[in-house]
């Protein structure tokens, strides 16, 4: 069965452009979740969509922004690119919403973006 | 606040041996998911194990077991027989059962090496 995919792999994109990565999540996955991954550190929680509605969003402002559609894929938007920005982003998906363990989520390659 | 804190940056274990990669969590939730995630070098992370807080026993997949001390707040992943592709970052993740959002919260991670 495929896992999670991503798209692009890689990305190198300038100040204050815009960028969308893409998520296709496990087939019969209905949630997907989207993180930042700064070099050194752990993932940070950006967003969650279920059922094509958000469910969660972390401490990101508002350049931010993501859907779903109804094949459960998702989309992560960001404008005005900053440097900041640059970082491994990964996608996760899920089974649903209910249940610690039917919350288990499985990632994606990523897409690595740089921005210069 | 939920927070997840994994204090050593870095080991090195020889082949064969056993390794425990230490994790203590903080959370005022009574109901909680504890997660272990790989990341090797390619960017993926990889779901290794999962421990609900209500679990009695403690979780065991193939090579890897969490040591669950529920009054410590640890949750320790304990690898048998290591191998020279466990070298990798290992990531302790944690999430509360009453958020509708999937949001995991990763702790800053351990880079292992296996050593021949």
């Amino acid at each position: 069965d495929a896992g999670v995919t991503q798209s692009p792999t890689h990305l190198i994109k300038t100040r204050g452009q815009h960028v969308t990565l893409r998520c296709s999540p496990i087939s019969g996955h209905k949630s997907v979740s989207w993180y930042q991954q700064v070099l050194g550190q752990g993932p940070q929680f950006i967003f969650q969509y279920y059922e094509k509605e958000e469910r969660g969003r972390g401490n990101f402002p508002d350049r931010f922004s993501a859907r779903q559609f109804p094949n459960y894929s998702s989309e992560l938007n960001v404008n005005a690119l900053l440097l900041g920005d640059s970082a491994l982003y990964l996608c996760a998906s899920s089974f649903s919403t209910g249940g610690l363990e039917q919350e288990t989520q499985y990632f994606g390659p990523g897409t690595r973006l740089l921005v210069l | 606040a939920q927070k997840i804190t994994q204090t050593q940056p870095g080991m090195f274990v020889q082949e064969k041996e056993a390794v425990t990669l230490d994790c203590t969590y903080d959370t005022s939730d009574q109901s909680y998911g504890l997660f272990w995630y790989k990341q090797p070098s390619s960017g993926e992370m990889i779901f290794l194990i999962y421990q609900g807080s209500y679990d009695e026993q403690n979780a065991t997949e193939g090579r890897y077991s969490l040591n669950f001390q529920k009054a410590r707040k640890s949750a320790n992943l304990v690898i048998s027989a290591s191998q020279l592709g466990d070298s990798a970052m290992y990531f302790c993740a944690m999430r509360d059962a009453y958020s509708s959002a999937s949001k995991i919260i990763f702790g800053s991670g351990t880079r292992l090496s296996i050593r021949p």
